[in-house]
């Protein structure tokens, strides 16, 4: 069945420093790829999402590139504040018959001062 | 907000007792998604509701169900509670069925079975 592989977190960083959460996929066909974050207490959040190959999702300086050849969807930040704080996500959505969104197991960002 | 909203936000019980947690969908929004989320498990998707249709099951226990009512809003009823069942369940909603349809997720129900 389709499947999706984080990093184990903790990730802990400073804060500036470059960010990349891991994530691969297994699925058949091409799927779509999506990062969510969820902040503490609150529900999931679509971060971004990439729909066919060599795609890039980005959006509050995140960046993600649907990579077919290797099946991952790495999520990447230039500079992390604090405010990046969270779980995040990685998920694939099939796009043909019943699309139900599949979850990694999510990966927590620790950004200090 | 995300417009998806759950309730109760919070909810204590015993063992064996039964409760149900609600979820009203983003306004026109037409599918319901019930997802459990817990620390071993990690999410894991429950059922799908599309306009008052059951679409497709997931890993929902058999004392588990759930249904969309004429107003779209969705029930999840959760009975006979083990201690195992003490999860965060999230409920989002889309659109329409098709990929290009994000989900909009509820901030949760934290259920806590004692």
């Amino acid at each position: 069945g389709d499947s999706v592989t984080q990093m184990e977190g903790p990730v802990t960083l400073s804060e500036e420093a470059f960010l990349t959460i891991n994530c691969t996929y297994t699925a058949t066909g091409y799927p779509s790829l999506f990062w969510y974050v969820q902040y503490p207490g609150e529900g999931l959040q679509l971060l971004l999402k990439a729909t066919k190959a060599d795609d890039k999702g980005s959006n509050k300086g995140f960046e993600a590139t649907y990579r077919k050849e290797t099946t991952s969807f790495h999520l990447e930040k230039g500079s992390v504040q604090v405010s990046d704080s969270a779980v995040y996500f990685c998920a694939l959505r099939r796009n043909t018959g019943f699309q139900k969104l599949v979850f990694g197991t999510g990966t927590r960002l620790l950004v200090s001062p | 907000d995300s417009g998806v909203t759950q309730t109760p936000k919070h909810l204590i019980t015993a063992t064996g007792q039964r409760v149900t947690l609600r979820c009203s969908p983003r306004s026109g929004d037409l599918s319901v998604y019930w997802y459990q989320q817990s620390l071993d498990q990690g999410l894991q998707f429950l059922i799908q509701y599309y306009n008052g249709e059951e679409r497709a099951k997931g890993n929902i226990l058999e004392r588990f169900s759930a249904q969309q009512f004429p107003d779209l809003h969705s029930e999840l009823n959760l009975s006979s509670l083990e201690l195992g069942d003490s999860a965060l369940y999230f409920c989002a909603s889309s659109v329409g069925e098709g990929s290009n349809y994000g989900y909009t997720f509820g901030s949760g129900t934290r259920l806590t079975v004692v």
